[in-house]
């Protein structure tokens, strides 16, 4: 495997249920992110781990929990989700934030396309 | 805090006209600036980037970017529009999340059609 990538590519829940997103990143980054893009709105970013400590939590809902239990590895944990949190959700990865004053591009994975029934 | 704004959310070329995708950003700082490119079930690939230095950028598949920081402009073109440049694009603009860690602010997307 190479680049980013995400399983599941697609899912489907109900509301009650709990399923994990996972995002794995072979590229030696030290940064991983998780965006939600719905339609017709701008890409937002959600969680951000910098050498995997949480550096930013975007005002989230708790129904959304971040995991990170090292550099190559991001999860997404989700639980009681609602029907406006069906969306494509994106994992990213780049080198350590904390330096380059941010210059350092992101590599993005193909998404995990939710539906919550 | 920077922000991105794109104007038109969609734009509609011939195959083999010129391409011209329109960013402007606000920003406290000299800013870094990126262009990515979404293809149907895809995840965001890196067009180009500006960081210092020149200001006309070359990237990937023929596109080019010019920082014009009178206009506080970013804008994409591209000579000659190809079929395969059917996808969505994003402008972005790194912003800071606390003293030393940043984090991309993207524009909503320009969504480009071409037509044969």
């Amino acid at each position: 495997e190479t680049g980013v990538t995400q399983t599941p590519r697609h899912l489907v829940m109900g509301m009650t249920n709990k399923k994990s997103l996972k995002c794995e990143q072979h590229l030696g980054h030290n940064a991983m992110y998780w965006y939600k893009q719905s339609a017709k709105k701008p890409l937002e970013l959600m969680f951000v781990y910098s050498l995997e400590e949480r550096v930013e939590n975007n005002s989230v809902p708790s129904r959304f929990s971040p995991e990170c239990p090292n550099s190559s590895h991001l999860f997404l944990h989700l639980h009681t989700l609602q029907p406006e949190d069906s969306a494509l959700y994106l994992c990213a990865s780049s080198q350590e934030i904390s330096r380059g004053r941010g210059a350092f591009e992101q590599f993005f994975g193909p998404g995990t396309r939710l539906t919550v029934l | 805090a920077q922000s991105v704004t794109q104007l038109g959310s969609h734009v509609s070329v011939s195959e083999g006209a010129l391409v011209l995708l329109r960013c402007n950003y606000s920003s406290s700082v000299p800013p870094y600036l990126f262009w990515y490119v979404q293809y149907p079930n895809q995840g965001l690939q890196l067009l180009l980037k500006y960081t210092t230095g020149a200001t006309l950028v070359k990237g990937i598949n023929g596109f080019e970017a010019e920082f014009k920081k009178s206009e506080t402009s970013f804008h994409l073109t591209k000579p000659s529009a190809h079929m395969s440049d059917a996808a969505e694009y994003f402008c972005a603009v790194s912003e800071a999340l606390r003293s030393n860690d940043y984090k991309l602010s993207f524009g909503a997307g320009t969504t480009v059609t071409v037509r044969a």
